[in-house]
């Protein structure tokens, strides 16, 4: 099946540093989607990605259908406590996720 | 919308044990999917459902699992007999047949001791 390689596992910022984080796919894809998952909660999306070479904002998010449609990147600015939470990636067309970044802000 | 509708949020059972765990889907949605949550593994795919119909169950571990789609509104995912390795939380979520958005609900975090 589509292997799909989600870096880094973790990571830990201060509060205002902005954050990169980055999948990669052994297989083409349709369409890249990023969630976010809040302790206690289920994975919410937080931007789709359509073409390749697509760039997207969503307020301090930023994320990029790479141009083989075998990778993208999300980017945060300027992180702020709220940030927290495990960030995955996913792909269509079957909807497997990658193994999520656990992102930590201190204050 | 009240959203995808998960039962029980927590589950405590023995090794043994039969664990029923329950879906409602967002109305309208066509596309039914579950996951399995643990530290180790991440977020796994376990089966999706087209229209009630399993599309896909390569995910599922093992015999004991199995899940079914009776109707538009409702799943089932069935552990039994339950064993320690089981425990995770496990996702469900829906979206419309060919839609990009998938919407979990909050998930049943299964304990087996």
């Amino acid at each position: 099946g589509q292997q799909l390689n989600q870096s880094p596992q973790s990571m830990f910022i201060q509060e205002g540093e902005d954050v990169s984080m980055n999948c990669t796919s052994s297989s083409i894809f349709n369409t890249w989607l990023w969630y976010k998952q809040d302790p206690g909660e289920g994975p919410v999306l937080l931007i789709a990605l359509y073409k390749a070479g697509e760039l997207t904002s969503n307020g301090r998010l930023t994320a990029q259908f790479g141009i083989t449609r075998k990778d993208s990147f999300l980017n945060i600015s300027a992180s702020i406590p709220s940030d927290v939470g495990i960030y995955f990636c996913a792909g269509q067309p079957d909807m497997r996720f990658g193994a999520g970044t656990r992102l930590t802000v201190k204050p | 919308d009240a959203g995808v509708i998960q039962s029980p949020r927590h589950e405590v059972t023995e090794m043994g044990q039969e664990v029923t765990l329950r879906c409602k889907p967002i109305s309208g949605h066509n596309s039914l999917f579950w996951y399995r949550q643990t530290m180790m593994r991440g977020l796994e795919l376990l089966i999706y459902f087209n229209n009630n119909v399993p599309i896909d169950d390569s995910g599922m571990p093992e015999d004991r699992f199995s899940a079914k789609m009776p109707n538009a509104s409702f799943s089932t995912l069935k552990i039994q007999p339950s064993e320690p390795r089981d425990s995770a939380v496990y996702f469900c979520a829906s979206r419309l047949s060919g839609a990009n958005v998938l919407t979990f609900g909050a998930g049943s975090r299964l304990t087996v001791l």
